[in-house]
This record gives C-alpha cells, structure tokens and sequence, in this order.
C-alpha cells in the first residue's frame, strides 16, 4: 500500500533561517499532496498543497516543490519565526475501495529558537 | 462558516460503558472521515463516507461504528473499549473525498478506564 516517509522527525532552527522538510512516497498513482501543521493541543490545519501537474507552489514565506518521477516533495519555510513551532504532517492521497485517502508521514517537530 | 465542531471535547468511559461522539459541519462537505491520534503521532484514518455512504473503514474494530445520519453529521459509537482505545479523535471533512483540503474538529480527548 502507499507508504509516506517524512524527514527529519525533529529540526530545531534559529530565527530568520530557512527549514526544509523532505517526503517520499511509494504510489505513482497519488496526485495530491497537502502539509498540515499542528501545534500543541490544537487540530491540524493545512498550511499548503500541491497537485500533480504543478512543480512548485508558494504561498508567502511557504512553498513546496514536488518532483513525481522521483517520488518525493518538499516544504520549505522561509524567515521562520516562533509562531512556526509546531508539527509538520506531509500526506499523499491513495485511492481505496473507489474513494480517495490521505496517507500521512510521521511528522516534524519544528523547533524555532528565538 | 468553516469550521467542524465536535463533542464532547473530552470524555472518560469504563470498558462496559456505551457512549458516542459528534461532529457536525456546515460547509456543504460531501466527504467526512473519524481519525485516531496518539500522542505524538500522526492522525490514523479510520473510517471515510462519501456523499453519506461508508466508502473506507480501515479495518476497525467493530467496538467502534461509525454512523452518518445526514450530510452535515457524523456520529462514532463506541462499546466495550479497551484502554489502548484512548487517544484523541478527530472528525475531518472535505468537498472531495481525499483529493481537496480537509478541515479538522479539534477532537474528543478519550480516556478509557
């Protein structure tokens, strides 16, 4: 089945520096690929997401980039700042039973030192 | 309104107990799903209904059943728990199933005793 692997599990970075979050995924067949974040005690919330036929998709200091021959897609935050603290999910959807999922990766505590 | 609510927001049961969760959302989502978190963890898909039919259950227990009595609510009954049950449980909606974003509840914190 389709399987999600996301990298680092954990990134501490300092203030105003870039953090990069990397996935691969396994089912040629997935062509929607949403980042959630979650911070502590609240509900994820999707902060970026990005279809098959598109390469690359900014939304202010976010992006993500995804390369589908090798499998794998990136977040890529900019100027980070405090607020960014949280966990990070990446997912990749997966068709079942003639309904679509959403697999997700393991998560990235992102750290931001002030 | 965008939002998905849910209730309770917290809730302890004994292994013989019967109760049940809520969720409702009024964004005219045709696609809801019920997600099991642990600490620590990523969300784990367990059921998914598609224009009010159960089109994905990943293999739950059948402690658990999950009922959609209209579009806009989804109801996750649950019976004779055990304590791994405990986790958080949060409701998600989207327009399309799975391909379109998916709006969280903040989740039920289970306890199970």
């Amino acid at each position: 089945g389709e399987n999600v692997e996301q990298h680092p599990s954990t990134l501490s970075v300092q203030e105003g520096d870039s953090a990069v979050i990397k996935c691969t995924y396994s089912d040629s067949a997935s062509n929607y690929f949403p980042w959630y974040k979650q911070e502590l005690g609240k509900r994820p919330q999707l902060i970026i997401d990005i279809r098959s036929n598109v390469g690359e998709k900014k939304d202010q200091r976010i992006a993500v980039t995804l390369n589908k021959t090798a499998k794998h897609f990136s977040l890529h935050i900019t100027e980070t700042q405090p607020e960014d603290s949280a966990v990070y999910f990446c997912a990749a959807s997966k068709l079942q039973g003639g309904s679509e999922k959403l697999v997700f990766g393991k998560g990235t505590k992102l750290t931001v030192n002030p | 309104d965008t939002e998905v609510t849910q209730t309770p927001k917290h809730l302890v049961m004994g292994m013989t107990n019967k109760k049940s969760l809520k969720c409702e959302q009024h964004m005219g989502h045709r696609a809801m799903y019920w997600y099991k978190q642990k600490a620590k963890k990523p969300p784990e898909l367990m059921f998914v209904y598609s224009y009010e039919k159960l089109s994905i259950n990943e293999s739950v227990p059948s402690r658990f059943s999950p009922e959609c009595p209209n579009s806009s609510l989804l109801n996750l009954h649950l019976h004779a728990l055990q304590p791994e049950d405990s986790a958080l449980y949060l409701c998600a909606s989207s327009q399309v199933p799975g391909l379109d974003e998916q709006y969280f509840g903040p989740g039920t914190r289970l306890t199970v005793t």
